[in-house]
C-alpha cells in the first residue's frame, strides 16, 4: 500500500534561518511527488512537483525540494525563512499506473521574530 | 479568471439530511478530486473524476456520492449525513496534459458542520 509520512507534525524556526521538512513516502512503483502549501484560512497551492528527471527541483518562494528514491524521500527545503512562510505544508504523492493522490499529514511551520 | 469554485462555504445541518456540495472549474480539466481536511489527518481523497462520467473511489469514500455529468461540475453528496462527516472539504482540478500529472487547483474550501 501506498503511503505518505512526514515526520513532523510542527517546526519551529527562526526567521532568516534555514528549514527543512521532511517527507518520506512508500511504493513499489515509481512515483510523482508534490508540495502544497496552505496558508491560514486559505486553500492550498503548489510549491513544487518532481515529475521526472533531475532530482533536485526548485519551486516558488525560493523553496526546493530533493527526490531520493533510494532513501524514498522528497524534502523541502528553503535557506533563509520568513515570517510569511507560516503555513502548513503538505507532501502528495501519486504511484505511477494509478490516478489516487494521497497527502502526508502535514507540517506546520511556525516562524519566530 | 481560472479558478476552482464551491458552494455553499459553510453549511450547518442535521444527521440525516441530505445535501450537496457544489463544485465547478472554468479551466476545462479532466481531473477532479474531493478531499476533507480534518486536524492531524491531513487531506484524505474521498473520491476522484478522470473524465466525464468516470469516477472512483479515494482513501474515504464511505457515507459519500459523487457524480460528473459534465467536465466543469463534480458535485459531492452526503445522503445521510452523520457527525463524523464534520470537516473542511476541498474541491481540486488538475489537466492530464503531457506531463500526465500537473498542478492541483484548488476551491476555497467548504466547512460542513452535522449536528
Amino acid at each position: 500500500a501506498q503511503s505518505v509520512t512526514q515526520l513532523d507534525s510542527q517546526v519551529p524556526v527562526f526567521e532568516e534561518a534555514p528549514v527543512e521538512l521532511r517527507c518520506n513516502y512508500s511504493s513499489s512503483v515509481s512515483v510523482y511527488l508534490f508540495w502544497y502549501v496552505q496558508y491560514p484560512n486559505q486553500g492550498l497551492q503548489l510549491l513544487l512537483k518532481y515529475l521526472s528527471g533531475s532530482t533536485l527541483v526548485k519551486g516558488i518562494n525560493g523553496f526546493e525540494a530533493e527526490f531520493n528514491k533510494s532513501q524514498t524521500s522528497f524534502h523541502l527545503r528553503k535557506p533563509s525563512v520568513h515570517i510569511s512562510d507560516t503555513a502548513e505544508y503538505f507532501c502528495a504523492v501519486i504511484r505511477a499506473g494509478d490516478d489516487k493522490i494521497i497527502f502526508g499529514k502535514g507540517t506546520r511551520l511556525h516562524i519566530l521574530p | 479568471e481560472a479558478q476552482v469554485t464551491q458552494n455553499p462555504r459553510y453549511l450547518i445541518t442535521v444527521t440525516g439530511k441530505k445535501l450537496t456540495v457544489t463544485c465547478s472549474q472554468n479551466m476545462n480539466h479532466e481531473y477532479m478530486s474531493w478531499y476533507r481536511q480534518d486536524p492531524g489527518l491531513g487531506l484524505r481523497q474521498i473520491y476522484y473524476s478522470m473524465n466525464v462520467e468516470v469516477t472512483d473511489k479515494g482513501d474515504v469514500p464511505e457515507g459519500y456520492k459523487v457524480s460528473r455529468k459534465e467536465k466543469r461540475n463534480f458535485p459531492l453528496i452526503l445522503e445521510s449525513p452523520s457527525p463524523n462527516q464534520t470537516s473542511l472539504y476541498f474541491c481540486a482540478s488538475m489537466t492530464k496534459g503531457t506531463s500526465k500529472y500537473n498542478e492541483q487547483f484548488f476551491g476555497p474550501g467548504t466547512r460542513l458542520t452535522v449536528l
